[in-house]
Formats: C-alpha cells, structure tokens, sequence
C-alpha cells in the first residue's frame, strides 16, 4: 500500500524564520499529494493540494517525483501557523483512498 | 457549505459493548473515510467506501466494521470495544476526482472503560 512519512514529529522555530515541514511518500504510479492542517479545537481542513500549484497562507509545497518528496516551506513563519500538519497521498487505483502521515506539530515562538 | 456531522462529540463505553459511530455527509460525496487519530500516529485508515455498500479495508480493519446503506450515511462499528480502541475517530468525505478536498467531521472521542 503507498505510504507517507513525515520523519519530524516537532517542530520549533521562532516568528519570522523559515519553516520546512518534510514529507515523502512511496507510491511509484501518479501521486495526489496534500497537506492538510488541524488549529487548535479546529477541524482539520486542506490547506494546499499539488495539483493546483499554489501559496495558501505564505505556504508552498512542490512535488518532485524523483526524490518523491512534497516539502510544505514558508519563508516567514508567523505565531497563527502553529498547528499540526498532516501530508496526505490519494491514489487512483484503489478508488481514490487516502492515506495520511503521523504528522508534525509546528510551533512558532514570538 | 459542506456538512460532516459525526453524531457525537464524546463517547464513554464499556469493554465488550458494541459501538457505533454515525457521520452524515450533506454534500452527495461518494467516498467517505474512517479514521483514527492517535498522538504520534496520526491518521489511521480504517476503512473507506467509494460507494453505497461498497467498502475498502484500510491499515487498522482489526476489531472494526463498517455499514454505508445510503450514500450520505458511513458508520463505524466497534464489535466489542476494547481499551486500546479508546482514541479520536474522524470521519471524511470527499469526490473522487483527482484533487478534490476531502472534508471532516469534528471528531469523536471514545473512551472504553
């Protein structure tokens, strides 16, 4: 079955800095990639999705099939991006499931 | 805006009593997804479906079943509760197209005493 990984269960980083959250997955067909996040007392909810290409919140995530990896990186962290954020892989094959990693928790300090 | 509504927030239950889940979808989505949420594991799959009756065991089957009679309703059953079933379980929908959003329920947390 494919698999995702997300090798950081924590993450700390002050506000203003860079953050790169890692994710790689094992699948060698044509990957669904997301990254979705949970706030505190939210529900979880999409945040970003490979197939549009695009920057939500600051935040961007690129696919690169060789490495298979889909790193979410933002230049700026602020204090409202802590949460927890999980990648998830969905795969045509098998009737579209979905498979999510362990997640990593995203603090930013002030 | 897309509705799953998961029929409990909290659970409390003994051990060996039979369990059901309920999540209603408000949104025609042919898939929907059963998901346990632990610390340090994340989300677990244990069983989708990509239709009405059609179903698909996911990491974590063990000690569970599902029923979807209607395509708005999937529940989660728990044939005899165990402690180590005590967690988060979140409930998703989402159409099959490639990159669609899956949607979530806010989660039940069942406890088993």
């Amino acid at each position: 079955a494919q698999r995702v990984t997300q090798p950081e269960k924590l993450l700390s980083v002050f506000k203003g800095a860079p953050v790169e959250l890692k994710c790689n997955y094992s699948y060698s067909g044509s990957p669904e990639l997301f990254w979705y996040v949970q706030y505190s007392r939210q529900r979880l909810q999409l945040l970003l999705r490979h197939i549009s290409r695009e920057s939500i919140k600051g935040f961007t995530a690129d696919l690169n099939k060789g490495e298979t990896s889909f790193h979410l990186k933002k230049p700026f962290a602020q204090e409202e991006d802590s949460a927890m954020y999980y990648c998830a892989l969905s795969v045509s094959y098998n009737n579209n499931d979905m498979r999510f990693g362990a997640g990593t928790r995203l603090t930013v300090k002030p | 805006d897309v509705k799953v509504t998961q029929s409990s927030r909290y659970l409390v239950k003994r051990t060996g009593e039979k369990v059901f889940l309920e999540c209603v979808q408000d949104m025609d989505h042919e898939n929907m997804f059963w998901y346990r949420q632990d610390p340090g594991l994340g989300l677990r799959l244990i069983y989708f479906s990509y239709d009405v009756k059609m179903k698909e065991k996911g990491d974590i089957p063990e000690g569970y079943s599902v029923s979807r009679e209607k395509k708005e309703r999937f529940s989660l059953i728990l044939e005899s509760a165990s402690t180590n079933q005590t967690s988060m379980y979140l409930c998703a929908s989402r159409d099959p197209g490639r990159g669609t959003e899956a949607f979530f329920g806010q989660g039940t947390r069942l406890t088993v005493v």
